[in-house]
């Protein structure tokens, strides 16, 4: 595996499931980001983790847990979901650090449908 | 603060035409500038990256952006467009004091008619 993989690539849950994204960087990077994608809306950075520990939460919902257990894995736990959460979710990694002007190099997304 | 501002959600070209995506920026300071391209069911791709070492920046699959200071703009483009170039562009800002922060457009999206 190369680059930065993200699983599962589809995900669909009901308002009262629990599930897990997961995001593995081979790149040797020591940042890793989590992005939320809606239609017609800009990227939305939800959290940043450097070095193993959160430098950055965007004001998220606590049903959105992440978890970064080493500088190469990072999860995103979902609980009682809104349908308004429905969007693709992506993963990001940097080489640097949180410093300015690192390039982001970004997974596939998941794509997560809440009914 | 940093912005970044993409004039028009939506650019049509025929192939073979130029391809002219814009992005204006806001930063009191020099900033780092991005550009990103998503094909549909994919993540972002990095097209290229502006870091202050030259004016005209030249990426991936024929883009180029060239970074104007007196008219705070970053616009991309391609002389000869490519069915295959359809996809959402996005540019980006790296935002000062806030580690590796990216603050990204509102993105554009490139048809391209044959």
């Amino acid at each position: 595996e190369t680059g930065v993989t993200q699983t599962p690539r589809h995900l669909v849950m009901g308002m009262t499931n629990k599930k897990s994204l997961k995001c593995e960087q081979h790149l040797g990077h020591n940042a890793m980001y989590w992005y939320k994608q809606s239609a017609k809306k800009p990227l939305e950075l939800m959290f940043v983790y450097s070095l193993e520990e959160r430098v950055e939460n965007n004001s998220v919902p606590s049903r959105f847990s992440p978890e970064c257990p080493n500088s190469s894995h990072l999860f995103l736990h979902l609980h009682t979901l809104q349908p308004e959460d429905s969007a693709l979710y992506l993963c990001a990694s940097s080489q640097g650090g949180d410093r300015v002007g690192e390039t982001q190099y970004f997974g596939p997304g998941t794509r997560l449908l809440v009914l | 603060a940093q912005s970044v501002t993409q004039l028009g959600s939506h650019v049509s070209v025929s192939e073979g035409a130029l391809v002219l995506l814009r992005c204006n920026y806001s930063s009191s300071v020099p900033p780092y500038l991005f550009w990103y391209v998503q094909y549909p069911n994919q993540g972002l791709q990095l097209l290229l990256k502006y870091t202050s070492a030259a004016t005209l920046v030249k990426g991936i699959n024929g883009f180029e952006a060239e970074f104007k200071k007196s008219e705070t703009s970053f616009h991309l483009t391609k002389p000869s467009a490519h069915m295959s170039d359809a996809a959402e562009y996005f540019c980006a800002v790296s935002v000062y004091n806030q580690g590796g922060k990216l603050i990204f457009g509102q993105g554009t999206e490139l048809s391209v008619k044959p």
